[in-house]
Protein backbone atom coordinates (compact mmCIF):
# COMPACT_ATOMS: atom_id res chain seq x y z
CA UNK A 1 0.00 0.00 0.00
CA UNK A 2 1.38 3.39 -0.98
CA UNK A 3 2.40 5.53 1.48
CA UNK A 4 3.15 9.52 1.34
CA UNK A 5 5.38 11.47 4.33
CA UNK A 6 5.61 15.07 4.03
CA UNK A 7 7.94 16.42 6.93
CA UNK A 8 7.77 18.57 8.55
CA UNK A 9 4.20 19.29 9.02
CA UNK A 10 4.45 23.15 9.57
CA UNK A 11 7.47 25.45 8.65
CA UNK A 12 7.96 29.20 9.32
CA UNK A 13 10.29 31.27 7.63
CA UNK A 14 11.42 34.71 6.47
CA UNK A 15 10.54 36.62 3.32
CA UNK A 16 12.89 36.43 0.81
CA UNK A 17 14.16 32.68 1.93
CA UNK A 18 14.61 30.35 -0.97
CA UNK A 19 12.85 26.84 0.56
CA UNK A 20 12.41 23.23 -0.02
CA UNK A 21 8.90 21.17 0.37
CA UNK A 22 9.99 17.10 0.77
CA UNK A 23 7.67 14.34 -0.06
CA UNK A 24 8.80 10.96 0.23
CA UNK A 25 6.57 7.40 -1.05
CA UNK A 26 7.10 3.78 -0.25
CA UNK A 27 6.56 2.42 -3.90
CA UNK A 28 7.86 3.20 -7.16
CA UNK A 29 5.84 2.14 -9.03
CA UNK A 30 4.09 5.54 -9.76
CA UNK A 31 2.52 7.15 -12.82
CA UNK A 32 3.13 10.80 -11.95
CA UNK A 33 3.52 12.81 -8.98
CA UNK A 34 1.38 16.51 -8.40
CA UNK A 35 2.45 19.12 -6.12
CA UNK A 36 -1.10 20.99 -4.55
CA UNK A 37 -1.64 23.91 -3.03
CA UNK A 38 -4.66 24.96 -0.62
CA UNK A 39 -5.66 27.84 1.15
CA UNK A 40 -7.46 27.50 4.02
CA UNK A 41 -11.22 27.05 3.57
CA UNK A 42 -10.19 26.52 -0.22
CA UNK A 43 -9.76 23.87 -2.90
CA UNK A 44 -6.25 22.41 -4.09
CA UNK A 45 -4.61 24.20 -6.94
CA UNK A 46 -2.03 21.70 -9.10
CA UNK A 47 0.71 23.63 -9.15
CA UNK A 48 2.95 21.24 -11.02
CA UNK A 49 2.80 18.05 -12.59
CA UNK A 50 5.85 15.53 -12.79
CA UNK A 51 5.28 12.30 -15.23
CA UNK A 52 7.41 9.26 -14.30
CA UNK A 53 10.01 9.32 -16.80
CA UNK A 54 10.58 13.15 -15.92
CA UNK A 55 13.59 14.43 -13.49
CA UNK A 56 11.57 17.78 -13.07
CA UNK A 57 9.38 20.58 -13.94
CA UNK A 58 9.12 24.31 -13.34
CA UNK A 59 6.35 26.68 -13.16
CA UNK A 60 8.00 30.75 -12.24
CA UNK A 61 9.68 30.38 -8.90
CA UNK A 62 8.37 26.92 -8.07
CA UNK A 63 10.72 23.53 -9.42
CA UNK A 64 9.53 20.44 -8.54
CA UNK A 65 11.79 17.17 -8.63
CA UNK A 66 11.27 13.48 -8.64
CA UNK A 67 13.75 11.00 -7.74
CA UNK A 68 11.41 7.54 -7.99
CA UNK A 69 13.67 5.25 -7.27
CA UNK A 70 14.34 6.48 -3.84
CA UNK A 71 10.88 7.56 -3.59
CA UNK A 72 11.63 11.48 -3.25
CA UNK A 73 10.33 14.56 -4.39
CA UNK A 74 11.22 18.05 -3.69
CA UNK A 75 9.05 21.42 -4.54
CA UNK A 76 11.66 23.97 -4.58
CA UNK A 77 10.28 27.68 -3.65
CA UNK A 78 12.81 30.37 -4.58
CA UNK A 79 12.61 33.73 -2.85
CA UNK A 80 9.56 33.31 -0.96
CA UNK A 81 6.79 35.47 -0.47
CA UNK A 82 3.89 35.90 2.27
CA UNK A 83 1.05 35.46 -0.44
CA UNK A 84 3.36 31.75 -0.30
CA UNK A 85 1.72 31.29 2.89
CA UNK A 86 -0.60 27.84 2.65
CA UNK A 87 -0.57 24.08 2.85
CA UNK A 88 1.68 22.07 0.45
CA UNK A 89 0.31 18.69 -0.20
CA UNK A 90 1.88 15.89 -2.65
CA UNK A 91 0.37 13.00 -4.14
CA UNK A 92 1.45 10.37 -6.10
CA UNK A 93 -0.84 8.35 -9.23
CA UNK A 94 -0.09 4.66 -8.49
CA UNK A 95 -2.37 3.75 -11.63
CA UNK A 96 -4.60 1.31 -10.25
CA UNK A 97 -7.77 3.49 -10.86
CA UNK A 98 -5.98 6.46 -11.00
CA UNK A 99 -6.47 7.17 -7.33
CA UNK A 100 -4.46 9.65 -6.39
CA UNK A 101 -2.79 8.96 -2.99
CA UNK A 102 -1.90 12.24 -0.76
CA UNK A 103 0.60 13.27 1.69
CA UNK A 104 -1.15 15.04 5.11
CA UNK A 105 0.54 18.50 3.78
CA UNK A 106 3.13 20.95 5.17
CA UNK A 107 1.83 24.62 6.22
CA UNK A 108 4.11 26.88 5.62
CA UNK A 109 4.37 30.62 6.37
CA UNK A 110 6.13 33.36 5.13
CA UNK A 111 6.91 35.97 7.44
CA UNK A 112 6.85 39.53 6.09
CA UNK B 1 -12.85 28.77 -18.17
CA UNK B 2 -12.06 25.50 -17.11
CA UNK B 3 -13.34 24.54 -13.74
CA UNK B 4 -14.58 21.80 -11.63
CA UNK B 5 -17.94 23.03 -9.44
CA UNK B 6 -19.00 21.92 -6.74
CA UNK B 7 -22.38 22.87 -5.00
CA UNK B 8 -22.88 23.81 -2.08
CA UNK B 9 -20.08 24.96 -0.80
CA UNK B 10 -21.51 24.72 2.91
CA UNK B 11 -24.24 22.30 4.14
CA UNK B 12 -25.30 21.92 7.49
CA UNK B 13 -27.78 18.83 7.82
CA UNK B 14 -29.59 16.64 10.27
CA UNK B 15 -28.62 12.39 10.88
CA UNK B 16 -30.60 10.56 8.19
CA UNK B 17 -31.95 13.51 5.69
CA UNK B 18 -30.28 12.29 2.18
CA UNK B 19 -28.61 14.62 0.56
CA UNK B 20 -26.71 15.07 -3.25
CA UNK B 21 -23.44 16.85 -3.68
CA UNK B 22 -22.94 17.47 -7.39
CA UNK B 23 -19.82 17.65 -9.09
CA UNK B 24 -19.35 19.21 -12.86
CA UNK B 25 -16.67 19.47 -14.98
CA UNK B 26 -16.25 21.61 -18.47
CA UNK B 27 -12.90 20.39 -19.64
CA UNK B 28 -14.60 17.18 -21.31
CA UNK B 29 -12.77 14.66 -18.42
CA UNK B 30 -13.48 11.11 -18.62
CA UNK B 31 -11.91 10.28 -15.05
CA UNK B 32 -13.93 11.64 -12.05
CA UNK B 33 -13.34 10.87 -8.42
CA UNK B 34 -14.63 12.17 -4.98
CA UNK B 35 -12.60 12.40 -1.70
CA UNK B 36 -12.61 13.80 1.81
CA UNK B 37 -10.50 15.57 3.72
CA UNK B 38 -10.38 14.97 7.63
CA UNK B 39 -8.04 16.70 10.30
CA UNK B 40 -5.20 13.91 11.02
CA UNK B 41 -6.07 11.40 8.34
CA UNK B 42 -5.47 13.37 4.77
CA UNK B 43 -7.37 13.27 1.63
CA UNK B 44 -8.71 9.75 1.04
CA UNK B 45 -10.91 9.01 -2.12
CA UNK B 46 -14.41 7.62 -1.99
CA UNK B 47 -15.62 6.54 -5.60
CA UNK B 48 -13.96 7.07 -8.99
CA UNK B 49 -15.32 6.59 -12.58
CA UNK B 50 -13.32 6.06 -15.49
CA UNK B 51 -16.43 7.51 -17.97
CA UNK B 52 -19.86 7.66 -18.60
CA UNK B 53 -22.11 4.67 -16.40
CA UNK B 54 -18.51 3.41 -15.08
CA UNK B 55 -18.23 3.66 -11.20
CA UNK B 56 -16.23 1.68 -8.88
CA UNK B 57 -15.23 1.98 -4.93
CA UNK B 58 -12.52 3.93 -3.81
CA UNK B 59 -10.86 3.43 -0.18
CA UNK B 60 -13.66 4.81 2.07
CA UNK B 61 -16.91 4.15 0.04
CA UNK B 62 -19.34 3.36 2.87
CA UNK B 63 -22.37 5.29 3.44
CA UNK B 64 -22.36 6.83 -0.10
CA UNK B 65 -23.37 6.44 -3.58
CA UNK B 66 -22.05 8.12 -6.88
CA UNK B 67 -23.53 8.17 -10.14
CA UNK B 68 -22.17 9.06 -13.73
CA UNK B 69 -25.24 9.32 -16.68
CA UNK B 70 -23.15 12.75 -18.15
CA UNK B 71 -19.88 13.06 -19.24
CA UNK B 72 -19.30 16.00 -16.79
CA UNK B 73 -21.44 15.49 -13.97
CA UNK B 74 -20.49 13.16 -11.13
CA UNK B 75 -22.87 13.69 -7.96
CA UNK B 76 -22.40 12.25 -4.65
CA UNK B 77 -25.47 11.01 -2.83
CA UNK B 78 -25.72 10.17 0.94
CA UNK B 79 -28.43 8.64 0.99
CA UNK B 80 -28.45 8.65 5.57
CA UNK B 81 -25.83 11.09 6.58
CA UNK B 82 -24.35 10.35 9.62
CA UNK B 83 -21.85 12.66 12.03
CA UNK B 84 -18.85 10.45 10.72
CA UNK B 85 -19.67 12.05 7.41
CA UNK B 86 -18.83 15.49 8.88
CA UNK B 87 -15.98 16.69 6.89
CA UNK B 88 -14.49 18.56 3.96
CA UNK B 89 -15.38 16.86 0.21
CA UNK B 90 -13.91 17.27 -2.81
CA UNK B 91 -14.33 16.49 -6.36
CA UNK B 92 -11.90 16.08 -8.88
CA UNK B 93 -11.53 15.03 -12.45
CA UNK B 94 -8.58 14.22 -15.20
CA UNK B 95 -8.73 14.05 -19.11
CA UNK B 96 -8.69 10.01 -18.78
CA UNK B 97 -6.99 7.58 -16.49
CA UNK B 98 -3.71 8.02 -15.72
CA UNK B 99 -1.13 10.27 -16.95
CA UNK B 100 -3.08 13.02 -16.58
CA UNK B 101 -3.07 16.10 -14.52
CA UNK B 102 -5.91 16.39 -11.55
CA UNK B 103 -8.35 19.12 -11.29
CA UNK B 104 -10.08 20.13 -7.80
CA UNK B 105 -13.13 21.78 -7.24
CA UNK B 106 -13.53 24.42 -4.68
CA UNK B 107 -14.43 22.07 -1.88
CA UNK B 108 -18.08 21.45 -0.24
CA UNK B 109 -17.94 21.69 3.82
CA UNK B 110 -20.13 19.02 5.16
CA UNK B 111 -21.24 19.29 8.73
CA UNK B 112 -24.55 16.51 9.96
CA UNK B 113 -25.83 17.21 13.30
Amino acid sequence: KQEVTQIPAALSVPEGENLVLNCSFTDSAIYNLQWFRQDPGKGLTSLLLIQSSQREQTSGRLNASLDKSSGRSTLYIAASQPGDSATYLCAVNGGANSKLTFGKGITLSVRP
Amino acid sequence: EAQVTQNPRYLITVTGKKLTVTCSQNMNHEYMSWYRQDPGLGLRQIYYSMNVEVTDKGDVPEGYKVSRKEKRNFPLILESPSPNQTSLYFCASSLDYGNTEAFFGQGTRLTVV
